[in-house]
């Protein structure tokens, strides 16, 4: 089984629309990251957590939020979807050593807003 | 800030062909620098790493080394196959911070 999960793996919404991504982890790792993927742009940091009561805006925050559920689960929202929202979202873990941990992504979820 | 910066591509190669990927960071401090490798449909799967300056990642014939000196973490293989083709990212990671580059696909042809 894959230690770090998203669903859904595809999505079509359209503008407006309120949805959810949802990542679950067995590594049990406490830190989770959501990113997104987008042609020539690499990925880009949208929210991190570090453990449950931690939440913290990356680089592309606005018209995003997050919910940290539990350790293994970390939930991104997307309150009035847009067409520029359209992207290839991962969800991704690590371990808290601190400098140089490395990060295990998930499979990715890819949206499309129409 | 930190920055990390690899050619976009795409990069395409004959099989048994040299590899390089060049990749090179700016960095506060002494990051841990990764390479990644994206198959298609997939998600990013850890390549290798090296976490301090003169050590060198290898995995599945890939290899890089981590220059101090050069501020460089260039990937390497020296026999490619078709089964390489994938998007294959930089990454540098500090002190609760991580730094992607963009991505450089590699097309390999038989």
């Amino acid at each position: 089984d894959a230690d770090v999960t998203q669903t859904p793996r595809n999505r079509i919404t359209k503008t407006g629309k309120r949805i959810m991504l949802e990542c679950s982890q067995t590594k049990g790792h406490d830190r989770m990251y959501w990113y997104r993927q987008d042609p020539g742009l690499g990925l880009r940091l949208i929210y991190y957590s570090f453990d449950v009561k931690d939440i913290n805006k990356g680089e592309i925050s606005d018209g995003y939020s997050v919910s940290r559920q539990a350790q293994a689960k970390f939930s991104l929202s997307l309150e009035s979807a847009i067409p520029n929202q359209t992207a290839l979202y991962f969800c991704a873990t690590s371990d808290n050593r601190g400098s140089g941990e490395t990060q295990y992504f998930g499979p990715g979820t890819r949206l499309l807003v129409l | 800030g930190d920055s990390v910066t690899q050619m976009e591509g795409p990069v395409t190669l004959s099989e048994e062909a040299f590899l390089t990927i060049n990749c090179t960071y700016t960095a506060t401090g002494y990051p841990s620098l990764f390479w990644y490798v994206q198959y298609p449909g997939e998600g990013l799967q850890l390549l290798l790493k090296a976490t301090k300056a003169d050590d060198k990642g290898s995995n599945k014939g890939f290899e890089a080394t981590y220059r101090k000196e050069t501020t460089s973490f260039h990937l390497e293989k020296g026999s490619v196959q078709v089964s390489d083709s994938a998007v294959y990212f930089c990454l540098s990671g500090g002190y609760q911070k991580v730094t992607f580059g963009i991505g450089t696909k590699l097309q390999v042809i038989p």
